[in-house]
Order: structure tokens, then C-alpha cells, then sequence
């Protein structure tokens, strides 16, 4: 278990440009979950994927951003068109199928847009 | 999916003294979950208390849980410096798709 992998761990950018970051999740698992935070806050959900399938996407969730997961496994998310109040701590995490099991995240993306 | 609300917002306490962290909900759950933080990092899954349980322990860690008053509660045992962090409920809804959503926080405070 060599637990989640997120890449790159920090990220600055100018505004307008697109980012795109990956999440390695852990290889057994089937279920992979974005998140964002803020300072101060909880992580806000922003989408998940079982297998290669995305099951749900936040509302909150512009069309600016977009989310994969080829063949279930490594997953990407991208953000084009970047803006400031796109800085945050981009999260990943995985689990097990299975109702409400343990979510194991990784340390993060911070994304600093300038 | 619901998220918890934790209180209360901070403690800080001095190290050796216990440490306990409420959460309340709002609608029925298969199980609820509790989360650390350490500043900077990913979170960290504690532990999980299942609806027809109400009482669990790990180490240093107890959680109970109390369905009639939709709440639970994070004992932390003679804390440590190294317990500062934040932590997060999660209640985990019924429902084969439903996902872990997460309130504010605690922020705990360990003064050595």
C-alpha cells in the first residue's frame, strides 16, 4: 500500500492559463474522490468516479473544470482558464467500494493562482 | 449525503489533558467517521462507528455515538503536542452511492 499520490504538489500559475493535475489513487481501489479546500475550511466535494465511470459531479463545479479517469485507475483534473478564486488545496482520495468506506487522500495539490 | 457540524470551532488544551470534539447531524446514517489533519497534509481516516454502535476505541481515541440525538463525540486521551491538528466528521448516509462531505473542522491546539 504505497497509499495516494497526487503530482504536483504545488502549482502557481497566471490567470487564464490552464492546469491539469493527477491523482494516483490506490491500486485496489475502485472508487477515486476530488476535493477542494480552502484556508479555514472543510474539503468540498467536487466529483467521484467508480471505476472509470464519473457518478457525480458538485454542482458547484463549473464547466471549467473537467475530470477523467481512463481506465480506472489514475485520474486527472483539469481547470482551464484559471482564476484567482480557483486557489486552493486540491485533494484526492480513494476507496474501497462499499458504503461509506474509509476514504485514504493524499497530500494534495496547492494551486496558487496570480 | 449530509455533512456533520463540529464543535466546538478550537480547543486548545495543555498536553496530558483530554480533548473532546462533538458533531451533530441532521438525518438518518449507516456510520460516521472521524478525520485528522495535520497542517498542510492530506486527511487522515481515525476511525468509524457504525449506526448500531455506540461506543468504539482505538488507542488513545474513543468515539460514541448517540443516534436518538443525532451526535457524536471524539475523545482524545492524554493528548500530545503531536495531536494538534484539525478534525472532521463525516456521517456516512445510507445509500450505495452516497459520498463523505466534511464541515469546518475543530481546530485542537496541544500547548507542550
Amino acid at each position: 500500500d504505497t497509499g495516494v499520490s497526487q503530482d504536483p504538489r504545488h502549482k502557481i500559475t497566471k490567470r487564464g492559463q490552464n492546469v491539469t493535475f493527477r491523482c494516483d489513487p490506490i491500486s485496489e481501489h475502485n472508487r477515486l474522490y476530488w476535493y477542494r479546500q480552502t484556508l479555514g475550511q472543510g474539503p468540498e466535494f467536487l466529483t467521484y468516479f467508480q471505476n472509470e465511470a464519473q457518478l457525480e459531479k458538485s454542482r458547484l463545479l463549473s464547466d471549467r473544470f473537467s475530470a477523467e479517469r481512463p481506465k480506472g485507475s489514475f485520474s486527472t483534473l483539469e481547470i482551464q482558464r484559471t482564476e484567482q478564486g480557483d486557489s486552493a488545496m486540491y485533494l484526492c482520495a480513494s476507496s474501497a467500494t462499499g458504503i461509506n468506506s474509509p476514504l485514504h487522500f493524499g497530500n494534495g495539490t496547492r494551486l496558487t493562482v496570480t | 449525503s449530509q455533512q456533520g457540524e463540529e464543535d466546538p470551532q478550537a480547543l486548545s488544551i495543555q498536553e496530558g489533558e483530554n480533548a473532546t470534539m462533538n458533531c451533530s447531524y441532521k438525518t438518518s446514517i449507516n456510520n460516521l467517521q472521524w478525520y485528522r489533519q495535520n497542517s498542510g497534509r492530506g486527511l487522515v481516516h481515525l476511525i468509524l462507528i457504525r449506526s448500531n454502535e455506540r461506543e468504539k476505541h482505538s488507542g488513545r481515541l474513543r468515539v460514541t455515538l448517540d443516534t436518538s440525538k443525532k451526535s457524536s463525540s471524539l475523545l482524545i486521551t492524554a493528548s500530545r503536542a503531536a495531536d494538534t491538528a484539525s478534525y472532521f466528521c463525516a456521517p456516512g448516509s445510507t445509500g450505495a452511492n452516497s459520498k463523505l462531505t466534511f464541515g469546518k473542522g475543530i481546530t485542537l491546539s496541544v500547548r507542550p
